[in-house]
């Protein structure tokens, strides 16, 4: 099945910098997407980017699908943004439909004050 | 805004019980998922559904069913419980939309489940 890579696997930052977080994969992908685990556990859905680049306040994710990677980048990092970091991608389709998502491992990102 | 609402937050059962986890979606989503996450090892497919009584098996099926009698509720069960099993389970769900395409998930709050 198709793997996904995440790097790195564990980052620390001061609040107020900026970050980039790194999704390869190893076949191509038509369904794309990032998720924010908060320390809680509630993941959140980020982004659905399978190519392109899409903005969401101070996140944008790139996604180049040609080269089978995605980026995610913080910037102006708040204590808020700690947590684990997803990226996802569809495993493939069934015989009935759509399929599930292959996760990769995550970064596990902390924000100090 | 998407809901998708898991039926208990924490579980302790005891090895060999028959073990019911319940998922509940309000948008009409055709597809619902379950995973585990463990750690070191990250989310894993369990079981999936993309219809009402359909259903697929995803990358670690073996020791779980799952049910989907109307299209709001996907169940996972654990047909005898063990140690191995337990895990923090996470229900989600999504539509389709237009053309076969996939948008973003919406998951549940999850379960934590302790077997003991």
């Amino acid at each position: 099945g198709i793997q996904v890579e995440q790097s790195p696997p564990d980052l620390i930052l001061q609040e107020g910098a900026n970050s980039t977080l790194r999704c390869n994969f190893s076949d191509s992908v038509n369904n794309l997407q990032w998720f924010h685990q908060n320390p809680w556990g509630q993941l959140i859905n980020l982004f659905y980017i399978p190519s392109g680049t899409k903005q969401n306040g101070r996140l944008s994710a790139t996604t180049v699908a040609t080269e089978r990677y995605s980026l995610l980048y913080i910037s102006s990092s708040q204590t808020t943004d700690s947590g684990v970091y997803f990226c996802a991608v569809l495993r493939g389709y069934s015989g009935g439909g759509a399929d599930g998502l292959t996760f990769g491992k995550g970064t596990h990102l902390i924000i100090q004050p | 805004d998407v809901k998708v609402t898991q039926s208990s937050r924490y579980l302790v059962k005891r090895t060999g019980e028959k073990v019911f986890l319940e998922c509940v979606q309000d948008m009409d989503h055709e597809n619902m998922f379950w995973y585990r996450q463990d750690p070191g090892l990250g989310l894993r497919l369990i079981y999936f559904s993309y219809d009402v009584k359909m259903k697929e098996k995803g990358d670690i099926p073996e020791g779980y069913s799952v049910s989907r009698e109307k299209k709001e509720r996907f169940s996972l069960i654990l047909e005898s419980a063990s140690t191995n099993q337990t895990s923090m389970y996470l229900c989600a769900s999504y539509s389709s939309g237009t053309g076969g395409r996939n948008y973003g998930y919406t998951f549940g709050s999850g379960t934590r489940l302790t077997v003991v």
